[in-house]
């Protein structure tokens, strides 16, 4: 079924280590994105990508890095984490007609 | 770029009566509309849009209004039950590469 999938879906991880964010879907879309998103507030864009080779910063500074090697995968990735990155991560991709589809979501402590 | 404001961001109303949550955008050449339906613990999705050729469209119990010249466009929600309560946002974008630009969301509560 065509879906975009996130992976973990519940993290818990000590500050300082490195962390990466799975995200893929199988609609052939090639813009995606991550958003942070605390529970139930406003969704905030940090990084986004036109397509293959293509990564952009979105309008919230963050910490984290992604990548766009394939048109299929997004992966986010934070190199040391901090108690200030627990949050939800949600990540999606845009239809040609411009609609945005989201994955299930990531969420993330760190202690 | 695009900023898109929305109000009430918390909106209480009694089962059976109607909801509307409104928001403005600024970019003129903004063109396609769309409202997002969030539930605790799950993600946004797409429940209605509309497109700068049209001025309203509906899809059962939910619509949506677009103005152009005032750059405001609305979701009516009628005859609102237990399980629209959640949070809305709106979103606003020119179209082609551009992304969408969000509203902040609105929390709507529906008393029973």
């Amino acid at each position: 079924e065509a879906d975009i999938y996130q992976t973990p879906r519940y993290l818990v991880i000590g500050t300082g280590k490195k962390i990466t964010l799975e995200c893929s879907q199988t609609m052939g879309h090639d813009k995606m994105y991550w958003y942070q998103q605390d529970p139930g507030m406003e969704l905030h864009l940090i990084h986004y990508s036109y397509g293959v080779n293509s990564t952009e910063k979105g309008d919230l500074s963050s910490e984290s890095t992604v990548s766009r090697i394939r048109t299929e995968h997004f992966p986010l990735t934070l190199e040391s984490a901090r108690p200030s990155h627990t949050s939800q991560y949600l990540c999606a991709s845009q239809s040609s007609g411009n609609t945005i589809y989201f994955g299930e979501g990531s969420w993330l402590t760190v202690v | 770029g695009e900023n898109v404001e929305q109000h009430p961001s918390t909106l209480s109303v009694q089962e059976g009566d109607s909801a509307v949550i409104k928001c403005t955008y600024s970019d003129s050449a903004s063109n396609y509309f769309p409202w997002y339906k969030q539930e605790l613990g799950k993600r946004p999705q797409l429940i209605i849009d509309i497109r700068s050729n049209v001025g309203e469209k509906k899809d059962q119990r939910i619509a949506v209004t677009l103005n152009k010249t005032a750059k405001h466009f609305s979701l009516h929600i009628t005859e609102t039950q237990p399980e629209d309560s959640a949070v809305y946002f709106c979103a606003a974008s020119r179209g082609g590469a551009d992304g969408l630009t969000f509203g902040k969301g609105t929390h709507l509560i529906i008393q029973p």
